[in-house]
């Protein structure tokens, strides 16, 4: 049972928008920032968004995050084949003291 | 660049110490202000953060884990290192070393450990 709560699956077509959640509660998202990392198959994850919004050099600005209260989104635009992947948001927990991070959502292009 | 490599044995037997190390290339392990993570994926599960060490060597750990886990530096070697006791087929998993500057960002590739008799 994961802290953070995401959806299991998602999907879209190519070129479509689409929206991924991370439910949380005040002692992780309600007061830190909240990041989401992308995991191709037999890889390690990679970060894709940080401090609710940013993106690291070389992600393009297809991905965006946000954050409102105790939850956060990743939005995906203009889907690709290639973005077909596991998705996981994750967020400090002042009260474990340590990182938790949402079951992840697996996103299928169709 | 920054590059992080786990190694250590890829199989354990149950009750036994599981020990992998992290060997950080591309930099210092003891500059710029970084913690240094170990975190874990069972087979089709989601990921679970196990702990971190700043290079001072103070430490967090998950609460869950806490009693079983020791996390160490070797500042000469380059090096960071895990130790978890008592293991059972419940921590088979991939385990991953990280770097963690505002967040885990640099990861290794990842390293299959099975605790099987």
């Amino acid at each position: 049972q994961s802290v953070l709560t995401q959806p299991p699956s998602a999907s879209g077509t190519p070129g479509q928008r689409v929206t991924i959640s991370c439910s949380g509660s005040s002692s992780n998202i309600g007061s830190n920032t909240v990041n989401w990392y992308q995991q191709l198959p037999g890889t390690a994850p990679k970060l894709l968004i940080y401090r609710n919004n940013q993106r690291p050099s070389g992600v393009p600005d297809r991905f965006s995050g946000s954050k409102s209260g105790t939850s956060a989104s990743l939005a995906i635009s203009g889907l690709q084949s290639e973005d077909e992947a596991d998705y996981y948001c994750a967020a400090w927990d002042d009260s474990l003291n340590g990182w938790v991070f949402g079951g992840g959502t697996k996103l299928t292009v169709l | 660049q920054v590059q992080l490599q786990e190694s250590g044995p890829g199989l354990v037997k149950p009750s036994q110490t599981l020990s992998l190390t992290c060997t950080v290339s591309g930099g210092s392990i003891s500059s710029g202000s970084y913690y240094w993570s170990w975190i874990r994926q069972p087979a089709g599960k989601g990921l679970e953060w196990i702990g971190r060490i700043y290079t001072s060597g103070s430490t967090n750990y998950n609460p869950s884990l806490k009693s079983r886990v020791t996390i160490s530096v070797d500042t000469s070697k380059n090096q960071f290192s895990l130790k978890l006791s008592s293991v059972t087929a419940a921590d088979t998993a991939v385990y991953y070393c990280a770097r963690e500057g505002v967040i885990p960002d640099y990861w290794g590739q990842g390293t299959l450990v099975t605790v099987s008799s």
